[in-house]
């Protein structure tokens, strides 16, 4: 069975602080790991999609990379703007199964 | 439309009536899936449509969970005789199809369900 298993659950970081999100990821034939963000109230709104182990992809001041058991979303000097919940899921044997994690919320002060 | 439209985004019902959640994809997607997130939960798969393949439905809860896609577009959800423990905000969410180039999945804003 594929999981996920996201960390820290919750991570508060001064505006201009930058850090990590891990995802820790078993899966049975990875066809991508996604990256979403979510805000209260909203749906998820797709970040990143990474295929194969060494990718890294770049947005603004997000940056994914992936190996064969985890990925991690680095946050470059965060903007209050930046506070969110951060999803990760991955996409195994069955396209339509994204299993995902339990989030981790992040909170940047001014 | 520019993304996934879902209708209600709010809904509140009383125990054991019917709820029908309406999905739009976005125009051209052949994928269209349903997720439910509960209070405090991740998100759990429910069911995916791919063209005109037969559906995964492995993810419904219950019986009175289904779903349906006309055409190859709009999906209804439809819970029958709901229950509280069926609170839940219903996502939807939508990609061009299987493979690298259509892996983008894409949600809508969710329908907020509430059983009183």
């Amino acid at each position: 069975e594929d999981q996920v298993t996201q960390s820290p659950e919750a991570l508060r970081l001064q505006e201009g602080e930058s850090s990590s999100l891990n995802c820790s990821y078993t899966v049975s034939g990875l066809r991508g790991l996604f990256w979403y963000r979510q805000d209260p109230g909203k749906g998820p709104e797709f970040l990143f999609t990474l295929y194969s182990a060494g990718e890294e992809k770049e947005k603004e001041r997000l940056k994914a990379t992936l190996t064969k058991k985890e990925s991690f979303l680095h946050i470059t000097a965060p903007k209050p703007e930046d506070s969110a919940t951060y999803l990760c899921a991955v996409q195994g044997r069955s396209w339509g199964k994204l299993q995902f994690g339990a989030g981790t919320q992040v909170v940047v002060t001014p | 439309g520019a993304g996934v439209s879902q209708s209600p985004s709010n809904k509140v019902t009383e125990k054991g009536k019917d709820v029908e959640l309406r999905c739009d994809p976005i125009s051209g997607h052949t994928a269209l899936y349903w997720y439910r997130q509960s209070l405090g939960q991740g998100l759990e798969f429910l069911i995916y449509f791919q063209g005109n393949s037969a559906p995964d439905k492995s993810g419904l809860p219950s019986d009175r969970f289904s779903a349906e896609r006309t055409g190859g577009s709009v999906s209804t959800l439809t819970i029958q005789r709901t229950q509280q423990e069926d609170s839940a905000v219903y996502l939807c969410a939508s990609s061009r199809g299987q493979g690298s180039s259509g892996n983008t999945i894409y949600f809508g804003e969710g329908s907020w369900l509430t059983v009183v």
